[in-house]
């Protein structure tokens, strides 16, 4: 799987839009962007994945760039509920495809 | 999405002992389950896949004998920690994938293990 990149913790201020950043400039054609994030003491819960086009949910968008080297997860309006670690990976589509985490960004939202 | 359960939420235990952490889907037959291990401020570290009515495979590094994986039936993966030590204290989660909802990984709440 790809190595991805991300800043180890962001501030956002309540309401505003939070713009979370990855770096995956390894990735390869058959592998997908997923987002997922974990709040504190809790298992990781999933957000959205997409291929190349951006993808909106009742979460989420997730904007990829056109050469897919880089994505941004977008939390349009924040709220402290959304403070958690949001881990950014890279991987095939299929089977049993194992996900492999990286260190993620801490993101703080801020009253 | 779908539903994963760990049970127990937390558990203490003496060194030496054996601790059983159960993972269940509740709403769909998971195919294949994931059990991590998470330790403080660190991310999640995969340490064994599962399939049902099969062996695990487990990541370099974990012992197999040490950390027991039984995936019996399609709703219910179990990992039993042998003659556990204070050093293997620590957040284990288990996530489950089915087919039916895609290749989504749908994640338990985890288990605190504490051994003293």
């Amino acid at each position: 799987d790809a190595k991805t990149t991300q800043p180890p913790s962001m501030d956002c201020a309540e309401g505003r839009a939070a713009n979370l950043p990855c770096n995956h400039s390894t990735i390869s054609g058959n592998e997908y962007v997923y987002w997922y994030r974990q709040i504190h003491s809790q298992g990781p819960q999933y957000i959205i994945h997409g291929l190349k086009n951006n993808e909106t949910n009742e979460m989420a968008s997730l904007i990829i760039t056109e050469d897919r080297k880089s994505s941004t997860l977008i939390l349009p309006h924040a709220t402290l509920r959304d403070t958690a670690v949001y881990y950014c990976i890279v991987r095939v589509n299929f089977g049993n495809e194992k996900l492999t985490f990286g260190t993620g960004t801490r993101l703080t939202i801020i009253p | 999405g779908a539903v994963v359960s760990q049970h127990p939420s937390w558990v203490i235990c003496k060194s030496g002992t054996s601790v059983k952490i159960e993972c269940r889907s509740l709403d769909f037959q998971a195919t294949t389950m994931f059990w991590y291990r998470q330790f403080p401020k660190q991310s999640l570290m995969l340490m064994a896949t599962s399939n049902e009515g099969s062996k695990a495979t487990y990541e370099q590094g974990v012992e197999k004998d040490k950390f027991l994986i039984n995936h019996a039936s399609l709703t219910l993966s179990t990992l039993t920690v042998t003659s556990a030590h204070p050093e293997d204290s620590s957040f284990y989660i288990c996530s489950a994938r089915a087919e039916e909802w895609g290749t989504e990984a749908f994640f338990g709440q985890g288990t605190r293990l504490t051994v003293v």
